[in-house]
């Protein structure tokens, strides 16, 4: 079966300090990968998407970027943490196929405080 | 401008009773429509999905209804039970690769 895995669960970080999110997939193939912020009493915001190794769209201007090194693993990163930068990160995962948008699996997520 | 709306934002119910919640939606070309459970402090996962053709979809207790004509859609959730406090979202995925997410609503249910 499929899993998503992120970590850390939780980060505590001062303004202008840089991030790492790590996102892992396991039990699948050419995944499409998802960063997603979900600010407090917001919806979810599409960061970054990829459909393939070294392939990523940005959804939004922004303080971060993303990269993925490997076909199951999704990284997102800031040379800079801003206040606003606080938030719940969530990758998720589907299945690379054509037509209609398939289902996304979501990991466990970040919970990220900028102090 | 493409939206996804929920109401209510938040409601409280008790135990064992019934609730029906509402997603509006203007986005276009429409693909398919999802409700995701969204528990505290973790990741959403999918409970229903509809498309264009369909109008009804149940999964347990939770039933999700489909009007692709007035572009509305409701999750209803028979006889709560307090694991069901948690938010729900609604999901409009588009014919391209995108997807709107609503702001959801948060659900409390009370002994």
């Amino acid at each position: 079966s499929q899993t998503i895995h992120q970590w850390p669960a939780t980060l505590v970080q001062p303004v202008g300090s840089p991030l790492s999110l790590e996102c892992t997939v396991e039990g699948t193939s050419n995944p499409n990968l998802y960063w997603y912020r979900q600010a407090a009493g917001r919806g979810l915001q599409l960061l970054f998407y990829s459909v393939g190794i070294g392939q990523i769209s940005s959804e939004v201007p922004q303080n971060l970027s993303a990269s993925r090194p490997q076909d199951r693993q999704f990284i997102l990163s800031s040379k800079k943490l801003l206040l606003s930068d606080s938030g719940f990160y969530l990758c998720a995962w589907s299945v690379r196929a054509s037509g209609a948008h398939n289902e996304q699996f979501f990991g466990p997520g970040t919970r990220l405080t900028v102090l | 401008k493409n939206q996804v709306e929920q109401s209510p934002q938040s409601l409280i119910i008790l135990e064992g009773k019934n609730c029906t919640l509402q997603c509006n939606y203007t986005v276009s070309p429409f693909s398919n429509l999802r409700w995701y459970k969204q528990d505290t402090g973790r990741g959403p996962v999918s409970l229903t999905i509809m498309t264009f053709s369909e109008n009804t979809k149940s999964n347990g207790r939770y039933t999700a209804t489909l009007d692709a004509d007035t572009k509305q859609s409701s999750l209803h959730i028979t006889a709560s039970q307090l694991s069901d406090s948690a938010s729900y979202i609604c999901v409009v995925h588009l014919k391209a690769n995108n997807l709107f997410f609503g702001t959801g609503t948060r659900l409390t249910v009370i002994p």
